[in-house]
């Protein structure tokens, strides 16, 4: 079964709105989780990295204020899409790993439409 | 973390064996190489991972180059359940960044 759960797996929503999208453990603890975005027929581009209770690290081009991280317990990570616009629609995925050089598990991600 | 690359297409007939090849010349002595696949519209699924020695599980092997600069997924049976886009990545400590993968037809 899945060990990583993302909530909600589809959104609508009006441009202008804020978006968070979940990412949990469901079994492990998980100081540092992983966020990604994929647009259609391209490959997962790594965001951001949420680390437990300290400020996330965004990756070059990402902007922190316009997605919001915060990982407030060993099992809970979450993004929010803030001031969503039409080019912020995409497919985000969340991961964690287990432990040092164990596997990463994704989530089955969040498909963000914004109208 | 060591770029790599990947073909961007490849077909198999259903019931052969798949070989995904990666290149990552770049790699660093500490890196491991990970292999995912996605299935349209889900998140990736983890198959296989190793750092030098070749590795075999329920779902795949893996076969590393003596040098480590590229490495190959076998998939011994194919299946038309298999038809996915494989990624490979190297990984230093946990960050994954992902190519373009490998976009795997299997044929009927």
């Amino acid at each position: 079964g899945a060990v990583v759960s993302q909530h909600p797996s589809w959104v609508i929503c009006k441009s202008g709105t804020s978006v968070k999208i979940e990412c949990r453990s469901l079994d492990f603890q998980a100081t540092t989780m992983f966020w990604y975005r994929q647009f259609p027929k391209q490959s997962l581009m790594l965001m951001a990295t949420s680390n437990e209770g300290s400020k996330a690290t965004y990756e070059q081009g990402v902007e922190k204020d316009k997605f919001l991280i915060n990982h407030a317990s060993l099992t809970l990570s979450t993004l929010t899409v803030t001031s969503a616009h039409p080019e912020d629609s995409s497919f985000y995925i969340c991961s964690a790993p287990r432990g040092p050089n164990q596997p990463q598990h994704f989530g089955d991600g969040t498909r963000l439409s914004i109208l | 973390d060591a770029k790599t690359t990947q073909p961007t297409s490849m077909d198999c007939a259903e019931g052969r064996a798949a070989n995904l090849p990666c290149n990552h010349s770049t790699i660093s002595g500490n890196e491991y190489v990970y292999w995912y696949r996605q299935i349209h519209s889900q998140g990736p699924q983890y198959i296989i991972h190793g750092l030098k020695n070749n590795e075999t599980n329920e779902m795949a092997s893996l076969i590393i180059t003596e040098d480590r600069k590229s490495s190959t997924l076998i998939l011994p049976h194919a299946t038309l359940r298999d038809t996915a886009v494989y990624y490979c990545t190297a990984v230093g400590t946990y960050k994954y960044i992902f190519g373009t993968g490998t976009r795997l037809k299997v044929l009927a």
